[in-house]
């Protein structure tokens, strides 16, 4: 089973408009985190938002926030004010917190969904 | 500061040759990732480094990849006899992996596309 899920391939919105990028997960582990990155045509993933699994309030950055509702196992980013700078492929990912005894660390690897690529129109 | 760097930004290559793939992570951040990007899919994990030694190697598709990080800091990701399927973005990430704090955010830099002939 896919353990990050977007749904939408791709999303347009008008400048200034608010816009929301769907994200469900998967997972069996009590504590893990979800993230949202930004990747624009240059290529670099840009982090944008985090949230924990046990943290009590929506992730709020700026004009970014996360729409988190655990029961439903979904993490939707909603970006206010949209820009044009704003269009780029968008990617949910989930780092699940397992430990690993042996290395005395942890191995936080990231679970990336497929993305949705959202274009901002003038 | 200086955000994660990779070399090169493109590598162009034959069927069968060998290749590296170079990583500078963050100053001070001692978590180090390999992921690999294809076309229109999300990054898929590949190896994860604590220090110097890999913790966690489990993504790298097989014995052709191997990846090293000998003094803790850069890191050079090795394909021998690369295939036309080894074509695609390969990006690195560091983070702290200082335990307790979170949220431990990776860092990415900009990747090296790959392109087998």
């Amino acid at each position: 089973a896919q353990k990050i899920t977007q749904t939408q391939p791709g999303m347009f919105v008008q400048e200034k408009e608010a816009v929301t990028l769907d994200c469900t997960y998967d997972t069996s582990d009590p504590s893990y985190g979800l993230f949202w990155y930004k990747q624009p045509s240059s290529g670099e993933m840009i982090f944008l938002i985090y949230q924990g699994s046990y943290d009590q309030q929506n992730a709020t950055e700026g004009r970014y926030s996360l729409n988190f509702q655990k029961a439903r196992k979904s993490a939707n980013l909603v970006i206010s004010a949209s820009q044009l700078g704003d269009s780029a492929m968008y990617f949910c990912a989930m780092r699940e917190d397992n430990i690993l005894v042996n290395s005395g660390g942890s191995n936080y690897k990231l679970t990336f969904g497929k993305g949705t690529l959202l274009t901002v129109n003038p | 500061g200086a955000g994660v760097s990779q070399t090169p930004s493109n590598k162009v290559t034959e069927k069968g040759k060998y290749v590296e793939l170079r990583c500078d992570p963050i100053s001070g951040h001692t978590a180090l990732y390999w992921y690999r990007q294809s076309l229109g899919q999300g990054p898929e994990f590949l190896i994860y480094f604590q220090g110097t030694g890999a913790a966690d190697d489990s993504g790298l598709p097989n014995d052709r990849f191997f990846a090293v990080r000998p003094e803790g800091s850069v890191s050079t990701l090795k394909i021998q006899r690369t295939e036309r399927g080894d074509s695609a973005v390969y990006l690195c990430a560091s983070s702290l992996d200082y335990r307790g704090i979170f949220p431990d955010t990776q860092y990415f830099g900009p990747g090296t596309r790959l392109t087998v002939l």
